[in-house]
């Protein structure tokens, strides 16, 4: 069965510090990859994707993640957090035309 | 360009009445979906419309809900005889086809509908 799970409700992070949101999915074949952010009183939004290719791929904002295939992983990730950053993410695996969320983490970045 | 938008922006019924839920995806985009965000939970598959092909109903959790697409472009979930479990935040988002350049699969989200039920 498809599925995404992400294992944290919540991450915090200082300000300027790296951060790291964790995904991991199952799903038969080649897994098609995506992350969303929903801001306060906003839509969800797209961030990146990963298709095929390069394992690391880099998306709006800083963002970037990388696939791991053999860990079944797909973690977003940022050098360095602003507080601006502050939001709930959301993993999304694509089989077969439909999509699979994950649960979704909601991260603070502390100033 | 125009995002996908929905109507109402809120909508509160009572328990038992019927409600429309409208959806107006980004002009060209063959595929739409709807899903269900309850508070503080993930985004619940409903329902996905791809061009011509019948819909994929297997996310929908009763026979109250049905959704239709007309003319491959605004789509209505309805729910009949509404409970207060369906309370939620209901989010529409539009996707261009695969083979569509750089935004292939990128799926493009409404504003959402937050439907109370009393």
């Amino acid at each position: 069965a498809q599925s995404v799970a992400q294992p944290e409700d919540q991450v915090n992070v200082a300000e300027g510090n790296p951060l790291t949101v964790k995904c991991t999915y199952s799903v038969s074949g080649n897994p098609y990859l995506f992350w969303y952010v929903q801001y306060p009183n906003r839509g969800l939004q797209f961030l990146l994707k990963y298709i095929t290719g390069d394992n690391l791929v880099k998306g709006s904002y800083g963002f970037e993640a990388e696939f791991n295939k053999s860990q079944t992983s797909f973690h977003l990730k940022k050098p360095s957090a602003l507080v601006s950053d502050s939001a709930l993410y959301f993993c999304a695996v694509r089989d077969g035309g439909k999509f699979y969320f994950g649960s979704g983490t909601k991260l603070n970045v502390k100033p | 360009g125009a995002g996908v938008s929905q109507s109402p922006s809120n909508k509160v019924t009572e328990k038992g009445k019927d409600v429309e839920l409208r959806c107006d995806p980004i002009s060209g985009h063959t595929a739409l979906y709807w899903y269900r965000q309850s508070l503080g939970q993930g985004l619940e598959f409903l329902i996905y419309f791809q061009g011509n092909s019948a819909p994929d109903k297997s996310g929908l959790p009763s026979d109250r809900f049905s959704a239709e697409r007309t003319g491959g472009s605004v789509s209505t979930l309805t729910i009949q005889r509404t409970q207060q479990e369906d309370s939620a935040v209901y989010l529409c988002a539009s996707s261009s086809p695969s083979g569509g350049g750089e935004s292939s699969y990128e799926q493009y989200f409404g504003p959402g509908t937050r439907l109370t039920v009393t």
